[in-house]
């Protein structure tokens, strides 16, 4: 059974760079196939995506990142495979970004006019606090 | 970022028929995911690719998309099936989530 568990700081001031991490167990990342995803929702809210680092399983490639546009200034993802982790940095952060972050591994579906990447496990979610 | 829109709020008898719309600009050319989240809890994957189902998930869960809605059906509501759904749609590799409805069973 696949599991994700994010891990990283709690509390976090204005304008300094967050970074988490998740941790896979069950599955290992360098498999190769999935889109590892990072979502995250204000307190009280929806949620909100954040984006993805896809992981062919090729040795040579880092992995292929999509972000959500209006974040995508501020974000980066990557991948450990040595560590079975992918993780996620946010920079310049605000009282906005406040939020539980959630990772999750998404499988790609696709057919001929179209595809969608159901994100079939999550992590338990972590808190942010953006504050002084 | 594409703006999808759903209800705040869907409110069902048990054994009834709910039904949760996600309305936005030519939705039917995407594809879509459905989520369902109870309060303290992840969300899970109950519809992908508009209309399949995630293996466990019941049958009673389906959903469409055509025009500028897509629909999520709980056929049979239950008191579990109490809690938030969010679609999502997906298009050039983004990802972007409705706006939530909560379904109350009363």
């Amino acid at each position: 059974q696949v599991q994700l568990q994010e891990s990283g700081p709690g509390l976090v001031k204005p304008s300094q760079t967050l970074s988490l991490t998740c941790t896979v167990s069950g599955g290992s990342i360098s498999s190769g196939g999935y889109y590892w995803s990072w979502i995250r929702q204000h307190p009280g809210k929806g949620l909100e995506w954040i984006g993805y680092i896809y992981n062919s399983g090729y040795i040579y490639n880092s992995g292929n990142t999509y972000y959500n546009p209006s974040l995508k200034s501020r974000v980066t993802m990557s991948i450990d495979t040595s560590q079975n982790q992918f993780s996620l940095k946010v920079n310049s952060m605000t009282a906005a970004d406040t939020a539980v972050y959630y990772c999750a591994r998404g499988a790609k579906f696709s057919t001929s006019s179209g595809f969608s990447i159901g994100l079939g496990y999550w992590g338990q979610g972590t808190l942010v606090t953006v504050s002084s | 970022s594409y703006e999808l829109t759903q209800p705040p709020s869907v409110s069902v008898s048990p054994g009834q028929t709910a039904i949760i719309t996600c309305s936005g600009d030519k939705l039917g050319d995407k594809y879509t995911c459905w989520y369902q989240q109870k309060p303290g809890q992840s969300p899970v994957l109950v519809i992908y690719h508009d209309s399949r189902r995630p293996s466990g998930i019941p049958e009673r869960f389906s959903g469409y998309n055509s025009g500028n809605t897509a629909t999520l059906t709980i056929s049979g509501t239950q008191a579990m099936d109490e809690a938030d759904y969010y679609c999502q749609a997906w298009d050039s590799s983004t990802g972007d989530f409705g706006t939530g409805t909560k379904v109350t069973v009363l």
